[in-house]
């Protein structure tokens, strides 16, 4: 089944404690970028990946970090959490050869952080 | 530069009854438009996508979205609300080769 996984779903976490948030795709998708998703803000991007090791700063890159060393996998980073970092955050992947430019994302199921 | 704007953050409609949620954009180029839509506890699934070949878009469980250029609108509507169709709903527009601006949201509430 083509998915986009993100893992953990949930983790409580503390302020200056590092996570990793795993994203990891099975369709061979060129690009890939992580959201968050705060309530009447809609999802605001942080960072993209458009191939192996190209990334580039989303709307809301502040705090984080991403990598990008396999096509299947896209990590996000926070080396140091705050509160403000308490979000909804979503993996999202998508093909890069589709001819009408429409390119769709397929997202991941989510993954809701709270940092105490 | 590319935006979408989401009128009405909640929206109820009675079971059987017409849903419209409204989406208007801002696009200085001809705009790729989606709807998706997150079930609770789930992901965003794509709707439907505007890319210029017909105005009036069709897409999954019923729902439709008509393209007017005039209104810069990308309006979505269901003749006849679900309850299953209780979800929260974004329209979003790509604003670039890899950007693409998601509304805020609206959340549909399905009265029995």
């Amino acid at each position: 089944e083509a998915q986009v996984t993100q893992n953990p779903r949930y983790l409580i976490t503390v302020t200056g404690k590092k996570l990793t948030v795993t994203c990891s795709q099975n369709m061979n998708h060129e690009y890939m970028s992580w959201y968050r998703q705060d309530p009447g803000l809609g999802l605001r991007q942080i960072y993209y990946s458009m191939n192996v090791e190209v990334t580039d700063k989303g709307d809301v890159p502040e705090g984080y970090k991403v990598s990008r060393k396999e096509k299947r996998n896209f990590p996000l980073i926070l080396e140091s959490p705050s509160p403000n970092q308490t979000s909804l955050y979503f993996c999202a992947s998508s093909s890069d050869r589709v001819v009408t430019g429409a390119n769709v994302l397929t997202f991941g199921a989510g993954s809701r952080l709270t940092v105490l | 530069a590319q935006s979408v704007t989401q009128l009405g953050s909640h929206v109820s409609v009675s079971e059987g009854a017409l849903v419209l949620l409204r989406c208007n954009y801002s696009s200085s180029v001809p705009p790729y438009l989606f709807w998706y839509v997150q079930y609770p506890n789930q992901g965003l699934q794509l709707l439907l996508k505007y890319t210029s070949a017909a105005t009036l878009v069709k897409g999954i469980n019923g729902f439709e979205a008509e393209f007017k250029k005039s209104e810069t609108s990308f309006h979505l509507t269901k003749p006849s609300a679900h309850m299953s169709d209780a979800a929260e709903y974004f329209c979003a527009v790509r604003a670039g080769t890899y950007k693409y601006i998601f509304g805020t949201g609206t959340r549909l509430k399905v009265l029995a």
